[in-house]
């Protein structure tokens, strides 16, 4: 069973520029969220998503944000006019349903998407 | 969700046990306290999750006093290979992860 996948693994953006970012999560887990790491702090939550839905984006900026989770495909994290302060490690997690596992709600999380802006 | 607060950084020599305290005075009774690890450039890993007493799996054992105001997560015989950093986290078996800065444990020879 593969783990979370995201891609690409490096992006490389000129300030004003769009950052896509994708993640495909492990097989079987409808649930995903995104955090982002800033260099040397801890991960900081963005977004929770299902399946068409957004259940949490209390994490997410107000501003040139977003992400959905379609019924087929990817989770997208899209950034619009990235800025300086948009360079960091973007990390995705997926779970699966509540209950399914019979224990707690553990997230695995993928190898990042670290975006450079300059 | 309850704050935590643990050390900034541990050092260990291999073979040692190493505990991390964690502190959370403010854990609401439905919060569980769980541990991640995180490798330089990877994504973080699930190690231990636990709610009252001791729980015990292959990788570490998490201690949990009755008072549930704080925790210790256990790494027995360290190698090398755990040089990480580990976050301590509380709050319910779903949804987000509020991480904090973290514990940077440096093992060596």
């Amino acid at each position: 069973n593969a783990g979370v996948m995201q891609n690409p693994r490096h992006l490389v953006r000129r300030r004003g520029q769009e950052a896509r970012l994708r993640c495909s999560p492990m097989k079987g887990h409808s649930h995903v969220y995104w955090y982002r790491q800033l260099p040397e702090e801890g991960l900081k939550f963005m977004v929770y998503l299902q399946k068409e839905n957004i259940i949490d984006e209390s994490g997410m900026p107000k501003e040139r944000f977003s992400a959905e989770f379609p019924k087929e495909g990817p989770s997208i994290l899209r950034i619009q006019q990235v800025v300086r302060g948009d360079s960091a490690a973007y990390f995705c997690a997926s779970s699966p349903p509540i209950g399914m596992t019979g224990r707690s709600y553990e997230q695995y999380f993928g190898p990042g998407t670290r975006l450079t802006v300059t | 969700l309850a704050k935590t607060t643990q050390p900034i950084s541990m050092d260990s020599y291999e073979g040692q046990e190493v505990n991390i305290t964690c502190s959370h005075n403010n854990i609401a009774t439905n919060d569980y306290i769980t541990w991640y690890q995180q490798f330089p450039s990877q994504g973080p890993r699930f190690i231990i999750q636990g709610y009252k007493t001791k729980v015990t799996n292959e990788v570490a054992s998490l201690f949990i006093p009755a008072d549930r105001k704080s925790s210790t997560l256990s790494l027995p015989r360290v190698s090398l290979s755990d040089t990480a950093v580990y976050y301590c986290l509380v709050g319910p078996n779903w949804g987000k992860l509020q991480f904090g800065a973290g514990t940077q444990v440096v093992v060596t020879p």
